[in-house]
């Protein structure tokens, strides 16, 4: 199984609301990430988790709040957004940390708009 | 900061054709290069990763070329067909930082 899936594929959302994104990898992964992507910009890094603890958080807001529960999971928990939150949420994985020698798996991402 | 820049935004060729294009990258404190093919609709592929000066990698009718010194990397697809047509991205990952290019959109017509 090299897939990576990701839950929603879409969510709307309101800015006092409280929702999560899902990110789930069978592959034996021990590094997991989250990018967000505005239209027609590069994929921006926010979070890097090793060996299920944060690793990298690239100055994100806290209303950016991820959590790994397990190897295997990776969650991004979204509070009080803005509507300029508004973007499609990539997860991917790969198999070690390392200094990125090793190829990322990607999910399909969740579109979200925050309204 | 960490720009990645690609060239061109987008390109247009027939198939049959072989076409390039290019990723430049910060050269200092470089570790690695990578190159994921993103089809509309679908999940970001990896296609190569390269780390060292002079390193060349080669998948099908794809390959990739990478220079650490002046920090650029060249992607190359030989023969186009209708089904390459996808967006080429190139990340960079220097000093423990990893940012993308902003891509090259191929389009492949029959």
């Amino acid at each position: 199984d090299t897939e990576v899936t990701q839950t929603p594929k879409h969510l709307v959302m309101g800015m006092t609301n409280k929702k999560s994104l899902k990110c789930e990898q069978h592959m034996g992964h021990r590094a997991m990430y989250w990018y967000k992507q505005k239209a027609k910009k590069p994929p921006e890094l926010m979070f890097v988790y090793s060996y299920e603890k944060l690793s990298i958080n690239e100055s994100v807001p806290s209303r950016f709040s991820p959590e790994c529960p397990n190897s295997s999971l990776l969650n991004l928990h979204l509070h009080a957004l803005q509507p300029e939150d508004s973007a499609l949420y990539l997860c991917a994985s790969s198999s070690g940390p390392g200094q990125g020698q090793y190829e990322q798996y990607f999910g399909p991402g969740t579109r979200l708009t925050v309204t | 900061i960490l720009n990645v820049e690609q060239s061109p935004q987008s390109l247009h060729v027939q198939e049959g054709d072989s076409t390039n294009f290019t990723c430049s990258f910060p050269s200092s404190n470089f570790y690695a290069l990578h190159w994921y093919r993103w089809e509309t609709a679908k999940s970001p592929e990896a296609l190569f990763v390269m780390t060292l000066n002079g390193d060349e990698k080669k998948k099908g009718r794809i390959s990739a070329t990478l220079n650490t010194k002046e920090g650029y990397s060249y992607l190359y697809i030989k023969g186009s067909q209708p089904e390459d047509s996808a967006t080429y991205l190139c990340a960079s990952y220097n000093n423990n930082d990893m940012r993308f290019g902003a891509g090259t959109r191929l389009t492949v017509k029959p």
